[in-house]
């Protein structure tokens, strides 16, 4: 069973527009969530991340947002660009689980221009 | 600044052949992990290396071994490939996941 969900496997948006990943878990005991960015014959690369003592976290035109009560997190890309178009994975650690890393099934975002 | 490197970076495999798939980085990290990806599946854990000399199992450790050579290479054996372990293959290294995993470009490997 899946603890790391990403029901979309697909999102596509319009350049300038905002893209809004998602990202559902089931376990409780995550306490930092991240989010990775894969180019076709890359390997990930981290984006940006949130501990579970926050419910946003911003870096530029990327902001995570965390929903602990839902078990939900979100990942808005705002504006849009061409450049962004890859496959995002969202991660979760547990502190009392040696902090490894649990990933979801990824979303591929395809920016128009 | 090479990071994380993997080689090869392709193979093609007969059923039950053998290979190991190298890895090493270059920013004294004391963790590493070998990930597999698959279609939907994301990326799934087979072992990690939490410091040098120490090896445990992840979410899919079975039909592999590692080896923590040292502190900068960290190695997954294939003893008898099969054709469910064809994937595409990750190597990363952390000093915690506070600090995010770097990942080497991968390995695609085809058992046919």
């Amino acid at each position: 069973d899946q603890q790391v969900k990403q029901n979309s496997p697909s999102l596509s948006v319009q350049e300038g527009r905002i893209s809004i990943l998602n990202c559902d878990y089931t376990n409780s005991m995550f306490d930092y969530f991240l989010w990775y960015k894969k180019y076709p014959a890359e390997g990930p690369t981290f984006l940006i991340s949130i501990s579970s003592i926050k419910d946003k976290n911003e870096d530029g035109r990327f902001t995570v947002f965390l929903n602990k009560s839902a078990k939900h997190l979100s990942l808005h890309i705002v504006p849009s660009q061409p450049g962004d178009s890859a496959v995002y994975f969202c991660a979760a650690s547990a502190y009392n689980a040696g902090n490894m890393l649990t990933f979801g099934g990824g979303t591929r975002l395809m920016v128009k221009p | 600044n090479a990071g994380v490197t993997q080689t090869p970076k392709f193979q093609v495999l007969k059923t039950g052949q053998s290979m190991t798939l190298q890895c090493a980085q270059d920013m004294n990290h004391n963790s590493m992990y070998w990930y597999r990806q698959d279609p939907g599946m994301g990326l799934r854990l087979i072992y990690y290396s939490a410091s040098e000399g120490t090896t445990d199992k992840g979410e899919v450790p079975n039909g592999y071994n590692v080896s923590r050579l040292n502190k900068r290479e960290f190695s997954l054996r294939l003893e008898s490939a099969a054709p469910s372990q064809t994937s595409v293959y990750f190597c990363a290294s952390s000093e915690g996941p506070l600090y995010g995993y770097t990942f080497g470009s991968g390995t695609r490997l085809t058992v046919v």
